[in-house]
């Protein structure tokens, strides 16, 4: 069964900094890129970063740019996103999936079941 | 940035009505538009991708169709469980950017 599990997530203070985790399992990882989308509460779905099979390309949302890391470990099935300088704003629901193939013309097939972030004084 | 606009925001049907729900986009994406659907509290789910193929797994009252700037989406015969919230997504070019949503419920 293709899974991912998103962990990581958790209340930080603005201006402070999460470490997001996604695992994969059940297909090859290091044949799939792999996204984060957000969900701020009540609000639609929003595209945050993604990285392609090797990790050599990164893309990133004008949002989170400059602020936010993806990453991944193939050797581990597990991609990463770094936060940094978090704001109120950044408050939601972060899921992960995957894409197949190489290019940004394939669409997502799995997602995971979200992790919270919650950026609160 | 493409932006992807969806209609209507909101609609209410009855069990066995067919629903359409459209979503343009600011400028030509081919056919690279997928089609998602949320549940309350719960991960979206990947239903549509290339504008009109359903993902392993879709039930057959579900189709889309499409491409360049205009597309939709139908519910062949809506039943109880298909409330919920529909969003399209163009994968065309980065940034990816997704529709504003359009919630289904049942009369």
């Amino acid at each position: 069964e293709v899974q991912l599990l998103e962990s990581g997530g958790g209340l930080v203070q603005p201006g402070g900094s999460l470490r997001l985790s996604c695992a994969a399992s059940g297909f090859t990882f290091s044949s799939y890129a792999m996204s984060w989308v957000r969900q701020a509460p009540g609000k639609g779905l929003e595209w945050v970063s993604t990285v392609t099979i090797s990790g050599s390309n990164t893309y990133y949302a004008a949002s989170v740019k400059g602020r936010f890391t993806i990453s991944r470990d193939n050797s581990k099935n597990t991609m990463y996103l770094e936060m940094n300088s978090l704001r109120a704003d950044d408050t939601a629901v972060y899921y992960c999936a995957n894409r197949p193939g190489t290019t940004v013309n394939n669409a997502f097939e799995v997602w995971g079941q979200g992790t919270i972030v919650t950026v609160s004084s | 940035d493409i932006q992807l606009t969806q209609s209507p925001s909101s609609l209410s049907a009855s069990v066995g009505d067919r629903v359409t729900i459209t979503c343009r986009a600011s400028q030509g994406i081919s056919s690279y538009l997928a089609w998602f659907q949320q549940k309350p509290g719960k991960a979206p789910k990947s239903l549509i991708y290339g504008a009109s193929s359903l993902h392993s797994g879709v039930p057959s009252k579900f189709s889309g169709s499409g491409s360049g700037t205009d597309f939709t989406l139908t519910i062949s015969s809506l039943q109880p469980e298909d409330s919920a919230t529909y969003y399209c997504q163009q994968y065309n070019s980065y940034p990816l950017t997704f529709g504003g949503g359009t919630k289904v419920e049942i009369k």
